[in-house]
């Protein structure tokens, strides 16, 4: 099975810090690399994603870095808040052809933001 | 619109019995798919429908079953719960191929 590995498990910072959170892969046929947040007690939710012709992506306070050649990309959250707190998900898969809607999920980050 | 609608939202059963998870969307939407979520282990995918009448197993099917008679209805039924089966369960659509997944809230299962 594809892998994709997440670290770290868990991460702490202080309001106004840059959490940072990496993911790599093994899979060169990923072409597509989401980030998805979720809050205790409710499910995933798209957060930003990404495809390998750009190597930073923006969206408010989040962006995505990617390094097509290391095979990795990082999630950074600028002038983090508590309302950040969550845990947030890497996943990666296929643009298309066989597999293309499987999306692979890392294990997670749970990130606290302390106030 | 009421998005990825998840029942029961929570469950207990006994080892050995049956049960369907239900899920529908009013999105439209051809793809569905169902994860569970443990501890430490993210989000695994179990079965998947690509449309009506289509359905494929993702990484870790055995023990669950899946039918898409319609576009909006995704049921996983398990069909001999399982102390392992015990997690949360969760649907999910989108309306193209590596496109924007919906999550439901999810299902909470507990077997004993």
């Amino acid at each position: 099975q594809q892998q994709v590995k997440q670290s770290p498990q868990s991460l702490i910072v202080q309001k106004g810090g840059i959490p940072i959170i990496n993911c790599a892969y093994e899979n060169t046929a990923f072409d597509y690399f989401p980030w998805y947040q979720q809050f205790p007690g409710k499910g995933p939710a798209l957060l930003i994603a990404i495809r390998p012709d750009v190597s930073e992506k923006k969206e408010g306070r989040f962006t995505i870095s990617f390094n097509k050649s290391a095979k990795q990309f990082s999630l950074h959250i600028m002038d983090s808040q508590p309302g950040d707190s969550a845990t947030y998900f890497c996943a990666a898969s296929p643009g298309s052809g066989a597999g293309s809607y499987q999306l692979t999920f890392g294990k997670g980050t749970k990130l606290s933001v302390i106030p | 619109n009421a998005g990825v609608t998840q029942t029961p939202k929570f469950q207990v059963l006994k080892t050995g019995q049956s049960m369907t998870l239900q899920c529908a969307q009013d999105m439209n939407h051809e793809y569905m798919s169902w994860y569970r979520q443990d501890p430490g282990m993210g989000l695994r995918l179990i079965h998947y429908s690509v449309g009506a009448g289509i359905t494929d197993q993702g990484e870790v099917p055995n023990g669950y079953n899946v039918s898409r008679s319609t576009t909006e209805d995704f049921p996983l039924r398990l069909l001999s719960a399982a102390p392992s089966q015990t997690s949360v369960y969760f649907c999910a659509s989108s309306y193209s191929i590596a496109g924007e997944l919906f999550f439901g809230e999810g299902s909470r299962l507990t077997v004993l």
